[in-house]
């Protein structure tokens, strides 16, 4: 079975500190993605990495950065954690299509969340 | 942006009754998933249509997709209280998208015993 993990479940952080939020994968995807869920508004997308130190902003990476060094390990880091800032955090991975693997058409694979509390 | 959009937001049925959700969405898209979260954990991919396809069935899920009215539809049938969970389509749009999903904002669904 494919397995993403998250460094945390809950974690409480204070404003002003930096934050990193880690992230694992075991089926070798080359996708990784950073999503925050917030009530009423879904699940929007901070940051997605589709290859080793590769990375692309998705709909709100302001206040965010993200470091792929290696291909099973995605981070999300809070330059300087905001209470705006508190959220549900969750990681998800994927196949990226048009390999050998193309058949997935991107099936994505989520970890169980970190609720981050920044107070 | 959030392009697929959820209709209802909330449904609460009885156990044994048939359930329904529907997804709008404004672009061409490659494919449309479902997806399920229970209470405070991640999600789980329930079900894939292909944008050449106009159903799809698996166990207990039926999924229509509708290309012309950029609509698509999950339907639950004979519910359990173990399908109480929120409900998320996705939609993919292909090309140079490196499989990035746009998710709707979800329908809570409460299925009571």
């Amino acid at each position: 079975d494919v397995k993403v993990t998250q460094s945390s479940r809950y974690l409480v952080k204070r404003t002003g500190e930096k934050v990193f939020l880690e992230c694992v994968q075991d089926m070798d995807h080359e996708n990784m993605f950073w999503y925050r869920q917030d009530p009423g508004l879904g699940l929007r997308l901070i940051y997605f990495s589709y290859d080793v130190k590769m990375k692309e902003k998705g709909d709100i990476p302001e206040g965010y950065s993200v470091s792929r060094e290696k291909k099973e390990r995605f981070s999300l880091i809070l330059e300087s954690a905001s209470t705006n800032q508190t959220s549900m955090y969750l990681c998800a991975s994927s196949f990226l299509a048009g390999g050998e693997r193309a058949g997935d058409l991107y099936e994505q694979y989520f970890g169980p969340g970190t609720r981050l509390t920044v107070t | 942006s959030q392009q697929g959009e959820e209709d209802p937001q909330a449904l609460s049925i009885q156990e044994g009754e048939n359930a329904t959700m529907n997804c709008s969405y404004k672009t061409s898209i490659n494919n449309l998933q479902w997806y399920r979260q229970n209470s405070g954990r991640g999600l789980v991919h329930l079900i894939l249509i292909r944008s050449n396809e106009r159903e799809k069935h698996s166990g207990r899920l039926r999924v229509t997709l509708d290309t012309s009215k950029k609509s698509s539809s999950l339907l639950i049938t004979a519910s359990r209280a173990a399908d109480t969970a929120s409900y998320f389509c996705a939609t993919n749009a292909g090309g140079t998208s490196y499989g990035k999903l746009t998710f709707g904002q979800g329908t809570i669904l409460t299925v009571h015993p």
